[in-house]
Order: structure tokens, then C-alpha cells, then sequence
């Protein structure tokens, strides 16, 4: 079964601009949650989607959203980049339920830079 | 709110020592408690989680938890450590009232194994 996959591996983008990642879920889990990973503020959970609905948001301002298609992929997208976005988004997938009963797979990331 | 804090940004053990990496909870009610390890330029991986059946937990590649109570701590331990474990180590907590996948994670421990 191929694991979660994220496109692209690896953005450089300068401020002001937009962008949009990418998150190919697990075949049969229809969760995705996503994940910015900064040396400064570590892990920090910015939303997750279920069934095309979004279930949890975390606290970033408005410029990050996301999206979830019917066969469960899923895109992130921040616009107006400034330099602290740089980071590594990771997105998770689990078929659905809670954290207790499903186990979350990650992907490898999009590391982006911003400039 | 929900937190967790890892004691010891950088820990180093020599092959075949104890590993023992610390993790306290702050939760009136007690969460789901997960570790994951993270290896370089990959995304996480869970080790194993707590969901309030046994307090000591068992996971892959010879780590286990214990669940304490009293002192709100999830420490992670291992008898001998190996050289491939070295990576990046995340404790994390998840709102047992939450539906969904949200995670909080602590801010990692990075543990070096020394030949």
C-alpha cells in the first residue's frame, strides 16, 4: 500500500506570493491534517479535513487554508507568503476516527522557503 | 488548553545505555498520549500511544511508555540503545473529546547515540 505522498517535495517562493501544496492521502482514509514544522515553534497543528469538511483548525490567521477533495486528496494554500511561513508542512491521513483508535500516517513534507 | 513539554532539547546516550526521554502533560483530564520519532528529512512515524488501557505501553523497535498519573508524565524509554536511534523525538496529546486527528506536540527531543 503506498503512503502518503506530498507535492512537491521542495518550493522556493518569494513574499508576497501564493502557494499551494499537496497531499495524496492513503487509499481507503479520508482524514488529512496538516502540520507546520518550524525550528522556532516546532510542530503546530494547522487544520484537518474529513470528508471534504473541515473538522479542526488550529490558530493561524486567515492567509492558510485548505481544501479536501472527493477522493480524499487534499491541498493547503497560503497566500501573501512572508518569511516566517518558510517551514516544512507535513499532512497526516488516518481513516477517520479518533486519535485513539486511528493511527496517523505521515508524509514526508514540502519543505518551502520563502525569500 | 492542552500542552506538552519534553525536558532536554538534546539528549546523548552511548550504544547500549539506557534511553529514557521525558515527557509531562498539563490536561485536567488525562489525554491520549502518543510518541513519535521523526528521522531525518523523513515525516513522523508513531512508536506507540496511550488510550487508558495499560498504563505501560509497548511499541516498535523495543520503546514503551508508562502512563503516570500523578506526576502527568509520559516518559519514553528503551533498555539498550542502538545506533539507528538516532532522530528526532516527539511526545504529543490529543483531547480525548476531540472527533478527529488534532495532535499538540511537544517541541522534540533529539537523541544521539554515541559508538
Amino acid at each position: 500500500k503506498a503512503g502518503v505522498t506530498q507535492t512537491p517535495r521542495y518550493l522556493i517562493k518569494t513574499r508576497g506570493q501564493q502557494v499551494t501544496l499537496s497531499c495524496s492521502p492513503i487509499s481507503g482514509h479520508r482524514s488529512v491534517s496538516w502540520y507546520q514544522q518550524t525550528p522556532g515553534q516546532g510542530l503546530q497543528f494547522l487544520f484537518e479535513y474529513f470528508s471534504e469538511t473541515q473538522r479542526n483548525k488550529g490558530n493561524f490567521p486567515g492567509r492558510f487554508s485548505g481544501r479536501q477533495f472527493s477522493n480524499s486528496r487534499s491541498e493547503m494554500n497560503v497566500s501573501t507568503l512572508e518569511l516566517g511561513d518558510s517551514a516544512l508542512y507535513l499532512c497526516a491521513s488516518s481513516l477517520g476516527g479518533s486519535t485513539a483508535t486511528d493511527t496517523q500516517y505521515f508524509g514526508p513534507g514540502t519543505r518551502l522557503t520563502v525569500l | 488548553a492542552q500542552s506538552v513539554t519534553q525536558l532536554g532539547s538534546h539528549v546523548s546516550v552511548s550504544e547500549g545505555a539506557l534511553v529514557l526521554l521525558r515527557c509531562n502533560y498539563s490536561s485536567s483530564v488525562p489525554p491520549y498520549l502518543f510518541w513519535y520519532v521523526q528521522y531525518p528529512n523523513q515525516g513522523l512515524q508513531l512508536l506507540l500511544k496511550y488510550t487508558s488501557a495499560a498504563t505501560l505501553v509497548k511499541g516498535i523497535n523495543g520503546f514503551e511508555a508508562e502512563f503516570k498519573k500523578s506526576e502527568t508524565s509520559f516518559h519514553l524509554t528503551k533498555p539498550s540503545a542502538h545506533m539507528s536511534d538516532a532522530a528526532e523525538y516527539f511526545c504529543a496529546v490529543s483531547d480525548r473529546s476531540n472527533q478527529g486527528g488534532k495532535l499538540i506536540f511537544g517541541q522534540g527531543t533529539e537523541l544521539s547515540v554515541k559508538p
